[in-house]
């Protein structure tokens, strides 16, 4: 079945410091992929997403490109803020978009 | 827009009592989906509605789970009898469902759930 795989939190970097969250996957078809960021006490909030290979997915300075040869999605921002601090989830829709398959989610800290 | 409203934000309950999760999509998205937020499981998907009608119910842990969609603004998570595995947060989400394809989720801010 499809499957999402993160690298492990939790991440700590300074403030300004480039942030990279790896992310690959497993399915069958052409999914679409999808970043999700949640605040603590929050609901998850779809952060940026890519619908077809070597689309760029970007928002709030944060960019990921869908890579098929490499079924990798990784996020990148080049100067995070303490604001940032959150967990991230990548996640991929099937075909049909009907099901959300997330990734175990990494948890990001900004510090000053 | 309000975003998706779920009810209650937090629950504390005892082993054994019945619990009742609700949630308001946005109006006007015809796809509902509730998840379940462990430490150990992550995000699993649970159940998904299109046009108020079960479509995928195979995330449903146990027949003590069960959910309904009477109406396109109103869905309801229900647990009997509760055990304290079942503490989690529960997340309701919807989106719309066009000939295209599915739009993008909108997830609600959450029930955080406490059997004891």
């Amino acid at each position: 079945g499809d499957s999402v795989t993160q690298m492990e939190g939790p991440v700590t970097l300074s403030e300004e410091a480039f942030l990279t969250i790896n992310c690959t996957y497993t399915a069958t078809g052409y999914p679409s992929l999808f970043w999700y960021v949640q605040y603590p006490g929050e609901g998850l909030q779809l952060l940026l997403k890519a619908t077809k290979a070597d689309d760029k997915g970007s928002n709030k300075g944060f960019e990921a490109t869908y890579r098929k040869e490499t079924t990798s999605f990784h996020l990148e921002k080049g100067s995070v803020q303490v604001s940032d601090s959150a967990v991230y989830f990548c996640a991929l829709s099937d075909g049909g978009g009907n099901k959300l398959t997330f990734g175990t989610g990494t948890q990001l800290k900004v510090e000053l | 827009d309000a975003g998706v409203i779920q009810s209650p934000r937090h629950e504390v309950t005892e082993m054994g009592q019945e619990v009742t999760l609700r949630c308001k999509p946005i109006s006007g998205h015809n796809s509902l989906f509730w998840y379940r937020q462990t430490m150990m499981r992550g995000l699993e998907l649970l159940i998904y509605f299109n046009n108020n009608v079960p479509i995928d119910d195979s995330g449903m842990p146990e027949d003590r789970f069960s959910a309904k969609m009477p109406n396109a603004s109103f869905s309801t998570l229900k647990i009997q009898p509760s055990e304290p595995r079942d503490s989690a947060v529960y997340f309701c989400a919807s989106s719309r469902r066009t000939s295209g394809g599915q739009e993008t989720q909108y997830f609600g801010p959450g029930t955080r759930l406490l059997v004891l």
